[in-house]
């Protein structure tokens, strides 16, 4: 049973580059969750998906897109990378809302240079 | 922002103590929740109280949350090395968790 796992750990992208964060989960969970965390920010919610084709816009949804095409993926986009979305980025999923508590994956470790 | 905010923001004891972390929110809720990181992991769920109980006890932890005073504090005793991690708080916000800026708690053997 692997929880949440995110892929790739770690990237360097160019300015302008585009990439995509995929994450999945074995839990049958129906929502999914894109944070990211800087320092001294605590975790901000980017996008979020209560459900298979279904997403819905967080509190820094600008510069990122996302897909939920199967229930048990959600990815993230980045088509135009800037150096403002040098961060971390993690993944979490819960079966039916926040009634209980998050499965989190390992994160994303992104640097846009 | 909707972000809670903890304080303090950094904390250092000695095994043995007693580490006390706060947290303050702006929205009523129907839970609140604490997690802990570990330097370079993801978030792990440590325990959730729901908005009409006033306390919470699970192992070493205890949570209090007063909705009145949108606060709530996570008591770890007999704290160890192994404690060492940030802590956050979150609050529900219909179908998301709204995360607070977290304590990093330092615990020297």
């Amino acid at each position: 049973n692997a929880g949440v796992t995110q892929t790739p750990k770690f990237r360097v992208l160019k300015t302008g580059q585009s990439m995509t964060l995929l994450c999945a989960q074995d839990m049958n969970h129906e929502y999914m969750y894109w944070y990211r965390q800087d320092p001294g920010m605590g975790l901000r919610l980017i996008h979020y998906s209560v459900g298979e084709g279904t997403t819905a816009k967080g509190e820094v949804p600008d510069g990122y897109n996302v897909s939920r095409l199967k229930k048990q993926n959600f990815l993230l986009g980045l088509e135009s990378a800037a150096p403002s979305q040098t961060s971390v980025y993690f993944c979490a999923s819960i079966k039916g809302g926040p009634k209980g508590g998050y499965t989190f994956g390992s994160g994303t470790r992104l640097t846009v240079v | 922002s909707q972000q809670g905010e903890e304080d303090p923001q950094a904390l250092s004891i000695q095994e043995g103590e007693n580490a006390t972390m706060n947290c303050s929110y702006k929205t009523s809720i129907n839970n609140l929740q604490w997690y802990r990181q570990n330097s370079g992991r993801g978030l792990v769920h440590l325990i959730l109280i729901r908005s009409n109980e006033r306390e919470k006890h699970s192992g070493r932890l205890r949570v209090t949350l007063d909705t009145s005073k949108k606060s709530s504090s996570l008591l770890i005793t007999a704290s160890r090395a192994a404690d060492t991690a940030s802590y956050f708080c979150a609050t529900d916000d219909t179908d998301k968790l709204i995360f607070g800026t977290g304590t990093r708690l330092q615990v020297f053997p």
